[in-house]
C-alpha cells in the first residue's frame, strides 16, 4: 500500500544533543511537508519541498533544518533541542499546493 | 496574521445525533477546506474536501462551505462513539498556498 513513513516513532533526547527525524513516501508525491504539534494545539507548519524547492516558514526557528536528497525522503534536523521542542513531529505529503495532505503516523519527541 | 478559528469544546453528543463542528477563517482568499479527524496520539487523517459553496455529502458526513461568511462546517450524522476524536479544520491560504489549520474540536459521542 502507498503511504507515508516516519522513523522512529519515539524519539527519546538529551537537552542540546541533535537529532534528525526521517520520513519517507511510496505516493510518488511532490510536495513534503514538516509540521510541529504540541498537546492540544493545531499543527504548525515549520516547511516544505516543492520538488527541490525549500520554503522556510517564516516563523520557524533556525534551529530547525531539513534535506530532501529524492523525491522518496524527507528529513528533518534538530540541531540543539531545547525543552520547548519536544512535541509530535508530523510529516505529510501532497501531489500539488494546494491539495489534500496525507499524514504519516508522526514521531513523537521527549527532550530530557 | 491569517487564523482558522475553531471551538474547542469538548462537544458532547448522544449516540445517533447529529455532531455540528464549525470553523472560521481570515483569509478571504483560501479556496481549499479540509477536515481532518486525529484520534488521540496519532496523526490527523482526511475526512473531507470541499471548494465550491454549499454542501458535499460522503456518508455520515456533510461538509458545507459559505464563503461570504468566511464559515466552513462538518456535520455527522448518526454519530457513533467511534467518531469521537478531535476534528481539525484546514484552509488554504490563498496566496502562498500553504494550509493553515485550526486548533481543532474535541468531539465525545457517548453511548
Amino acid at each position: 500500500d502507498a503511504m507515508v513513513i516516519q522513523n522512529p516513532r519515539y524519539q527519546v533526547t538529551q537537552f542540546g544533543k541533535p537529532v534528525t527525524l526521517s520520513c519517507s513516501q511510496t505516493l510518488n508525491h511532490n510536495v513534503m511537508y514538516w509540521y510541529q504539534q504540541k498537546s492540544s494545539q493545531a499543527p504548525k507548519l515549520l516547511f516544505h519541498y516543492y520538488d527541490k524547492d525549500f520554503n522556510n516558514e517564516a516563523d520557524t526557528p533556525d534551529n530547525f533544518q531539513s534535506r530532501r536528497p529524492n523525491t522518496s525522503f524527507c528529513f528533518l534536523d534538530i540541531r540543539s533541542p531545547g525543552l520547548g521542542d519536544a512535541a509530535m513531529y508530523l510529516c505529510a505529503t501532497a501531489r500539488l499546493t494546494p491539495d489534500e495532505q496525507f499524514f504519516g503516523p508522526g514521531t513523537r519527541l521527549t527532550v530530557l | 496574521q491569517k487564523e482558522v478559528e475553531q471551538n474547542s469544546g469538548p462537544l458532547s453528543v448522544p449516540e445517533g445525533a447529529i455532531a455540528s463542528l464549525n470553523c472560521t477563517y481570515s483569509d478571504r482568499g483560501s479556496q481549499s477546506f479540509f477536515w481532518y479527524r486525529q484520534y488521540s496520539g496519532k496523526s490527523p487523517e482526511l475526512i473531507m474536501f470541499i471548494y465550491s459553496n454549499g454542501d458535499k455529502e460522503d456518508g455520515r458526513f456533510t461538509a458545507q462551505l459559505n464563503k461570504a461568511s468566511q464559515y466552513v462546517s462538518l456535520l455527522i450524522r448518526d454519530s457513533q462513539p467511534s467518531d469521537s476524536a478531535t476534528y481539525l479544520c484546514a484552509v488554504n491560504e490563498g496566496n502562498n498556498n500553504d494550509m493553515r489549520f485550526g486548533a481543532g474540536t474535541r468531539l465525545t459521542v457517548k453511548p
